[in-house]
């Protein structure tokens, strides 16, 4: 099976930077999502690793370290419509279909 | 762009009684799934479809039944509702190629079981 852990909650000041980290157990790891879900929302998907190493994407960037099954989101220069939950999926060469396994998901609050 | 929809926003059922959730996407993908999402429990896999009339248990199917008679379309059924089946649904497509493939989401239904 997965293990997929992500802090339940974090909060930050607009303009600052946030990293919500992700660590993950997994026998056949291929590939690591990030998705953004506001409150009442469906989740939109944000990034996707698979090699080691950043991925930046404008104001978000996602890196990946396969050795230490760990991944961090860092947001950069926060603005108030960032308050959300930010979900990190594992999927697995192992699991039927090539299903994602999600963790709780870190809901992340910017205030002014 | 990706479109996924689902037949109802909102849902209020009784126990007891059988619902049916409907979620249809427009972009030809061959792999649609279904989850549901609770609070500190995040999104767990109730059942998934590789390809019309193929269906994959995931990991809570219990209680929970899937159809797929046509590509666009994946059915969701609750044969006998319950309390503990109160929950946000959603639904996901993905197309069948590629690693970096990622799922797109509809914008969920949020059933209340009385």
């Amino acid at each position: 099976g997965q293990n997929i852990d992500q802090p339940t909650e974090m909060t930050a000041t607009e303009g600052a930077i946030v990293q919500i980290n992700c660590t993950y157990q997994t026998s056949g790891f291929n590939g690591l999502f990030w998705y953004q879900q506001h409150a009442g929302e469906a989740p939109t998907f944000l990034s996707y690793n698979v090699l080691d190493g950043l991925e930046e994407k404008g104001r978000f960037s996602s890196f990946l370290s396969r050795s230490k099954g760990y991944s961090y989101l860092l947001l950069k220069e926060l603005q108030m419509k960032d308050s959300a939950s930010y979900l990190c999926a594992v999927r697995d060469w192992g699991a039927a279909g090539n299903k994602l396994t999600f963790g709780g998901g870190t809901r992340v609050l910017v205030k002014p | 762009d990706v479109k996924v929809t689902q037949s109802s926003r909102y849902l209020v059922k009784r126990t007891g009684e059988k619902v049916f959730l409907e979620c249809v996407q427009d972009m030809d993908h061959e792999n649609m799934f279904w989850y549901r999402q609770d609070p500190g429990l995040g999104l767990r896999l109730i059942y998934f479809s590789y390809d019309v009339k193929m269906k994959e248990k995931g990991d809570i199917p219990e209680g929970y039944s899937v159809s797929r008679e046509k590509k666009e379309r994946f059915s969701l059924i609750l044969e006998s509702a319950s309390t503990n089946q109160t929950s946000m649904y959603l639904c996901a497509s993905r197309r069948f190629t590629g690693a970096e493939e990622t799922q797109y989401f509809g914008p969920g239904t949020r059933l209340l079981v009385l």
